[in-house]
C-alpha cells in the first residue's frame, strides 16, 4: 500500500485565487509528521511546511497552510492569493517513527499551474 | 553563505563506467541523504549517513556506494552495477534530531 497518496497528477489555478492540492498518507505509528516541499523546474527541493501529528492546531507559513485531518489521513495543501512563480511541482511526504532515523517518504507530486 | 553544493548539474558518462556524485555542505548538519528522482515519480531514498564513518542502506541502494569520511562530504558513486542510472539525484542534510531535510540542487546522470 502507499505510504503517501497524491491524486492529482495536475492542477490549474487562475493567479490571485487559492488552490488546494490533495494527499492522503498511511501509518500505523502515532507518531508522525507531515512535510510540503515544492520543486520548481530548476529542481531544487524547497521545503514548505511542516505538521506533526500531535500538534493541535494546522500549520500555517505565509501564504501556505496545512489542512490537517487526522481522521481521515489526510494533509492538503493551501496556497492562497497564487502567485505565477507558485508554479512547480508540489510533493507531500511523511516521516514516522520518533527516536532515531526517521525515514521520509514521498508523494509522486502534483504539478500547479498558476494561468495569468 | 551556508548550503549544500551538488556538483555538476549535469552528467554525462557512458554505460559501463562507474561516476561519482559529489554532496558538500556547510551546514554543520549531522545527517545527510541520497534521493533518486525519476520522471513522474517522487523522492527515493538510497543511502543515508547519521554520523561520520557510518551509513545506511535506503530501498534502492543496488548498484550504488556511499563514504561519509568528512562531516561536509557525502558522495555517490554511481557504479555499472546499477541497472538504469540515467535520473535525477538529489543530496539533503538536517539536523540530528530534527525533521526537515535541506536539498542541494541536484545533479541530472545521463548513461547511454
Amino acid at each position: 500500500a502507499q505510504k503517501i497518496t497524491q491524486t492529482q497528477p495536475g492542477m490549474f489555478v487562475q493567479e490571485k485565487e487559492a488552490v488546494t492540492l490533495d494527499c492522503t498518507y498511511d501509518t500505523s505509528d502515532p507518531s508522525y509528521g507531515l512535510f510540503w516541499y515544492k520543486q520548481p523546474s530548476s529542481g531544487e527541493m524547497i521545503f514548505l511546511i511542516y505538521q506533526g501529528s500531535y500538534d493541535q492546531q494546522n500549520a500555517t507559513e505565509g501564504r501556505y497552510s496545512l489542512n490537517f485531518q487526522k481522521a481521515r489521513k489526510s494533509a492538503n495543501l493551501v496556497i492562497s492569493a497564487s502567485q505565477l512563480g507558485d508554479s512547480a511541482m508540489y510533493f507531500c511526504a511523511m516521516r514516522e517513527g520518533l527516536r532515531g532515523y526517521q525515514k521520509v517518504t514521498f508523494g509522486t507530486g502534483t504539478k500547479l499551474q498558476v494561468i495569468p | 553563505d551556508g548550503g549544500i553544493t551538488q556538483s555538476p548539474k549535469y552528467l554525462f558518462r557512458k554505460e559501463g563506467q562507474n561516476v561519482t556524485l559529489s554532496c558538500e555542505q556547510n551546514l554543520n548538519h549531522d545527517a545527510m541523504y541520497w534521493y533518486r528522482q525519476d520522471p513522474g515519480q517522487g523522492l527515493r531514498l538510497i543511502y543515508y549517513s547519521q554520523i561520520v564513518n557510518d551509513f545506511q542502506k535506503g530501498d534502492i541502494a543496488e548498484g550504488y556506494s556511499v563514504s561519509r569520511e568528512k562531516k561536509e562530504s557525502f558522495p555517490l558513486t554511481v557504479t555499472s552495477a546499477q541497472k538504469n542510472p540515467t535520473a535525477f539525484y538529489l543530496c539533503a542534510t538536517s539536523i540530528r534530531d530534527t525533521y526537515e531535510q535541506y536539498f542541494g540542487p541536484g545533479t541530472r546522470l545521463t548513461v547511454t
